[in-house]
């Protein structure tokens, strides 16, 4: 991977259950992002949080962030089978003005209704 | 609104040939990233363009080259293709090169044989 690591690799959950996924960087960051990836298909942006930023909720989802550890997580609350999927962080590292995401290498969600 | 718009969706080559490319950003938006993903593994920055110059330069093999035209779309042109060049194409757009959020097309599998 470019930049981070994502733990687990693959996770299976019930539907109704909780999923937490990490994932942890190298480089100083201007901000984290998480993206969801159906087989096969695009990245759909989830959710957004800023170096300065320690916690962030979207309906569901909620991200957290410690810039000391360089290390991010994605708490997907009451799974669904909809929820199955990929799911990656990808950061935006501080020197860069290009505003090129660098991925982490992704944890593969299954839920089971 | 229409998303950003990839083509072809899939595309069988031989070894040695050349393959192209296409990606048309939403409209308004002027800056273009593509990415490389092999089975399995996480997204890889190839290059970016705003307003139609090179803005960001990463993994790109030197058989690759890439462009954006005069309406923002943009192609990737890849010659002397590699069975290890199989893998799913992504081009993404944004309004303004330091923009926190990327959109994704569907990408374009490419299978080289």
């Amino acid at each position: 991977s470019q930049q981070g690591e994502e733990d687990p690799q693959a996770l299976s959950i019930q539907e109704g259950e909780n999923a937490t996924m990490n994932c942890s960087y190298k480089t100083s960051i201007n901000n984290l992002q998480w993206y969801r990836q159906n087989s096969g298909r695009g990245l759909v942006h989830l959710i957004l949080i800023r170096s300065n930023e320690r916690e962030k909720h979207s309906g569901r989802l909620r991200v957290t962030l410690d810039t000391s550890k360089k290390s991010s997580s994605l708490l997907i609350t009451a799974s669904r089978a909809a929820d199955t999927a990929s799911y990656f962080c990808a950061t935006v590292p501080i020197y860069n003005q290009g505003g090129k995401l660098i991925f982490g290498q992704g944890t593969e969600l299954s839920v089971k209704p | 609104a229409a998303g950003v718009i990839q083509s072809p969706r899939h595309l069988i080559k031989e070894k040695r040939e050349t393959a192209t490319l296409k990606c048309y950003p939403i409209s308004r938006h002027d800056t273009v990233y593509w990415y490389q993903q092999g089975p399995g593994q996480d997204p890889q920055f190839l290059i970016s363009f705003y307003e139609k110059m090179q803005s960001d330069k990463g993994s790109i093999p030197d058989r690759f080259s890439a462009q954006q035209f005069s309406d923002y779309h943009s192609e990737l042109n890849m010659s002397s293709l590699e069975l290890g060049d199989s893998a799913l194409y992504f081009c993404a757009s944004s309004l303004g090169r330091g923009s926190e959020k990327l959109f994704f097309g569907s990408g374009t599998q490419l299978s080289v044989l």
